[in-house]
């Protein structure tokens, strides 16, 4: 166990819905990531906030959007859902987003849209 | 930007015995880190092991080891004394070190099948 916790673990939509996923980090750490593991793309990371700032920006759609709040949780909204979107999405953090910190990588929620 | 290949995208091994997966990456920095990380079939990412490039010794881990070679840009990870439970899907990855964030860049993965 990581210490990220993500919800939900499974998500089932239809296309052209919206939908939230839910990270909160470990315990201290203020930085969290998003990445999306899809069976086309690959892993890839997706977008990182640091203290609630937004630090850097992946392969993110601007269908995609994220936040961090002042308790550090993060959330990952998803709307226009396509079918592409269906993919595996993992949150991971680290303690203070230095370049040398270890990610440590949540459960990850497991979208599917029909 | 950084491309991260794993050439391997199944690989088996006999219970005991000792695989070695293949990672090459193309970065025109001198400065970054290295990873493996394994995802069974929980899903679940879990750190096997860490190399910063600066570092000319080999990181280890238990039965975790890499090769590291700088100059071929290859970090290849060995598993001795394999063991069931290491059966999973391995993740090669780099990060940078001289831009402003700290995303992972990952190849596309090796299934590591353990034999009994």
């Amino acid at each position: 166990d990581s210490g990220v916790t993500q919800t939900p673990k499974h998500l089932i939509t239809a296309t052209g819905q919206r939908v939230t996923l839910r990270c909160s980090p470990r315990s201290g750490d203020l930085s969290v990531y998003w990445y999306q593991q899809s069976l086309d793309q690959g892993l890839q990371f997706l977008i990182q906030y640091y203290n609630g700032e937004e630090r850097a920006k992946g392969n993110i759609l601007e269908r995609f959007s994220a936040q961090q709040f002042p308790d550090l949780h993060s959330e990952l909204n998803l709307s226009s859902l396509e079918l592409g979107d269906s993919a595996l999405y993992f949150c991971a953090s680290s303690y203070s987003g230095r370049r040398t910190d270890t990610q440590y990588f949540g459960p990850g929620t497991r979208l599917t849209v029909l | 930007a950084q491309t991260v290949t794993q050439s391997q995208p199944e690989m088996s091994v006999q219970e005991a015995e000792t695989v070695t997966l293949s990672c090459t990456y193309d970065t025109s920095e001198s400065d970054y880190y290295l990873f493996w990380y394994k995802q069974p079939p929980s899903r679940q990412m879990i750190l096997v092991i860490r190399q910063e490039a600066y570092k000319q010794q080999n990181a280890t881990e238990n039965r975790f080891s890499v090769n590291f070679q700088k100059a071929a840009k290859s970090f290849s990870l060995k598993i001795s004394d394999s063991q069931l439970g290491d059966a999973a899907m391995y993740f090669c990855a780099y990060r940078s070190l001289s831009n402003a964030g700290n995303m992972l860049t990952f190849g596309g993965g090796t299934r590591l099948m353990v034999k009994p």
